[in-house]
């Protein structure tokens, strides 16, 4: 079993919709959740970050981490073409500059 | 640049051939990173630096793979005698150690390597 599962898609909903994007992971250790977007031949770039359980809100985008189920989501909101683009969940254990484990990513596509 | 530089952006090369990855952080960032990234399997950790610590090299998945950072910046991934399964992207990212944004890796666009 791989320690952070994420559906690899392709996710493909209508302009407006609400997405929900998730991971699963299985190492308890991780503390500190985080979800990129990664634009075609672009490096991913941080979304969302969380740390513990609980929800953040950043505009159209909420991350919710339930650390019970070992299970992280990334809702958006009134979904944009924009918005296109590969989603990929990562944690990681400790506060420092250790690096992320991430999962394999989500292919999402906003049809207009 | 503001940004994470990575060159070549693109290499195409025959089997058995070295190839050299250069990346060129953020100026002020401490940690340094490669990743790999190949269709349908995510990002691989490859290998870590942290300002003058020894590096990281958990994720490197044989001896063919070395990397080293010259003078706390620029980093150079090197592939010896390539294979056919080390066409990937690979990516370089950094980071401020510390950073308030706890796990704020700050990606370059990544090198498209094809070994042919």
């Amino acid at each position: 079993q791989k320690e952070v599962e994420q559906d690899p898609g392709p996710l493909s909903v209508p302009e407006g919709a609400i997405v929900s994007l998730n991971c699963t992971y299985s190492n308890s250790a991780f503390q500190y959740f985080m979800w990129y977007r990664q634009y075609s031949r672009k490096g991913p770039e941080l979304l969302m970050y969380t740390y513990s359980s609980g929800n953040k809100e950043d505009g159209r985008f909420t991350a919710q981490v339930d650390k019970s189920s070992k299970y992280i989501s990334l809702f958006i909101r009134d979904s944009q073409p924009s918005d296109s683009a590969t989603y990929l969940c990562a944690m990681k254990k400790g506060g420092g500059a250790d690096g992320l484990t991430f999962g394999k990513g989500t292919h999402l596509i906003i049809q207009p | 640049g503001a940004g994470v530089s990575q060159s070549p952006s693109n290499k195409v090369t025959e089997k058995g051939k070295d190839v050299e990855l250069r990346c060129d952080p953020i100026s002020g960032h401490t940690a340094l990173y490669w990743y790999r990234q190949s269709l349908g399997q995510g990002l691989e950790f490859l290998i870590y630096f942290q300002g003058n610590s020894a590096p990281d090299k958990s994720g490197l998945p044989s001896d063919r793979f070395s990397a080293e950072r010259t003078g706390g910046s620029v980093s150079t991934l090197t592939i010896q005698r390539t294979q056919q399964e080390d066409s990937a992207v690979y990516l370089c990212a950094s980071s401020l150690f510390s950073s308030g944004r706890s796990g704020e890796l700050f990606f370059g666009e990544g090198s498209r390597l094809t070994v042919l």
